[in-house]
């Protein structure tokens, strides 16, 4: 079955700097790669979700890169604030077949 | 939509003792996901569901666990007899099949087994 690799599992950024989480999957068959955001207590929300006919996809400050050869894909954070401190997870499905697998989670920190 | 409702948002039980989690997915979804987190294995697949149906229970850590869904709308993920390291936080989720195939999760239930 599928596994997703997660790193950093723990990130403390500058507030204005960048942030990059990187995920690695293994099944060439995964085709969705959608980006969770869990708040402290909360549930996990999307934020972002990219699609294997895609190579890169872009939402405000946050954009998400895919590799379909080397099976990576990368959420990129620009201009971070405080609120972007959450943990954040990827994950990998074959879209409309499979449930999504998820990484182990970045933990976000974004110092002012 | 309220989204999915998940119940109760906490319960602490003492070892040995039944718990029952209840999860309402959104109308109209045709999958249901019951996922458990923790520190150390972060979120974990236990069971999913296709128009009521079990699909894949692979993820059911062990026969303790049990999950039904007797209809669209109503979900639960049982455990008999619970144990310390059955505390966690359960997630359901349900989403709708097709080319979005995002996961909306529920609050969660945070169980603490002492």
């Amino acid at each position: 079955g599928e596994n997703v690799e997660q790193h950093p599992s723990t990130l403390s950024v500058q507030e204005g700097d960048s942030a990059v989480i990187k995920c690695t999957y293994s099944d060439s068959a995964s085709n969705y790669f959608p980006w969770y955001k869990q708040e402290l207590g909360k549930r996990p929300q999307l934020i972002i979700d990219i699609r294997s006919n895609v190579g890169e996809k872009k939402d405000q400050r946050i954009a998400v890169t895919l590799n379909k050869t080397a099976k990576h894909f990368s959420l990129h954070i620009t201009e971070t604030q405080p609120e972007d401190s959450a943990v954040y997870f990827c994950a990998a499905s074959i879209q409309g077949n499979t449930p999504l697998v998820f990484g182990k989670g970045t933990r976000l920190s974004v110092i002012a | 939509d309220a989204g999915v409702i998940q119940s109760p948002r906490h319960e602490v039980t003492e070892m040995g003792q039944e718990v029952t989690l209840r999860c309402k997915p959104i109308s109209g979804h045709d999958y249901l996901f019951w996922y458990r987190q923790t520190m150390m294995r972060g979120l974990e697949l236990l069971i999913y569901f296709n128009n009521n149906v079990p699909i894949d229970d692979s993820g059911m850590p062990e026969d303790r666990f049990s999950a039904k869904m007797p209809n669209a709308s109503f979900s639960t993920l049982k455990i008999q007899p619970s144990e310390p390291r059955d505390s966690a936080v359960y997630f359901c989720a349900s989403s709708r099949p097709g080319m979005n195939t995002e996961a909306f999760f529920g609050q969660g239930t945070r169980l603490t087994v002492v």
